[in-house]
């Protein structure tokens, strides 16, 4: 057990549809990370939150939006979606901004049909 | 750019072999971290190993070992007597920007299969 927690572990919705996936970082850690794993493009980073600021964006789609709170749980809001968004996605949290050492959630898989 | 490579999809091997996953990686920054991970048939990824790039040491942790070769830009991963709760996706990833301060998202390679059969 990593100590990271998502929720929910799957979610199953239609096109066009709007999720949010969740995420709580492991105890002391101010980092968030967000991943999409897939069959196509593998694993690919999307966002980085830290202590609730974005820091980094990978190749995420305007669709999607994450934000960090004060409490340092994360949100990952995806809109519009489409079959393709269909995925695991992956919160991982770390100490500081550069620590490297990235623990990883179970993932939340998406279905989207 | 940053990117890693691990040519071998898919390996088999029988319980008790030895096995090497290789990862190449590129990058242009001289300070990065290395990683390996390991997804089982589960799906959570689990965290193996971290490896600076000052520090070219081997590194052993029971029955796995470590290379890193910087001439080679190398970081392969050998498991010792396999077993067959190794059997799973192993990803090798690459960290940037470590002096900057800047983000330390995490480059993956397309993993390898490891099939560990009786």
């Amino acid at each position: 057990d990593s100590g990271v927690t998502q929720t929910p572990k799957h979610l199953i919705t239609a096109t066009g549809q709007r999720v949010t996936l969740r995420c709580s970082p492991r105890s002391g850690d101010l980092s968030v990370y967000w991943y999409q794993q897939s069959l196509d493009q593998g694993l690919q980073f999307l966002i980085q939150y830290y202590n609730g600021e974005e820091r980094a964006k990978g190749n995420i789609l305007e669709r999607f939006s994450a934000q960090q709170f004060p409490d340092l749980h994360s949100e990952l809001n995806l809109s519009s979606l489409e079959l393709g968004d269909s995925a695991l996605y992956f919160c991982a949290s770390s100490v500081g901004t550069t620590s490297g050492e990235q623990y990883f959630g179970p993932g939340t898989r998406l279905t989207v049909t | 750019a940053q990117k890693v490579t691990q040519a071998q999809t898919e390996i088999s091997v029988v319980e008790k072999e030895d096995v090497t996953l290789d990862c190449v990686y590129e990058t242009r920054d001289t300070t990065y971290y290395l990683f390996w991970y390991k997804q089982p048939p589960s799906g959570e990824l689990v965290f193996l190993i971290r490896r600076n790039s000052f520090d070219e040491q081997n590194e052993i942790s029971g029955r796995y070992s470590w290379n890193f070769q910087k001439s080679t830009s190398s970081f392969n991963f050998t498991i010792t007597a396999s077993q067959v709760v190794d059997s799973a996706v192993y990803f090798c990833a690459l960290s940037e920007g470590i002096n900057t301060g800047t983000a330390s998202k995490l480059t993956f390679g397309t993993g390898t299969r490891l099939q560990v059969t009786l």
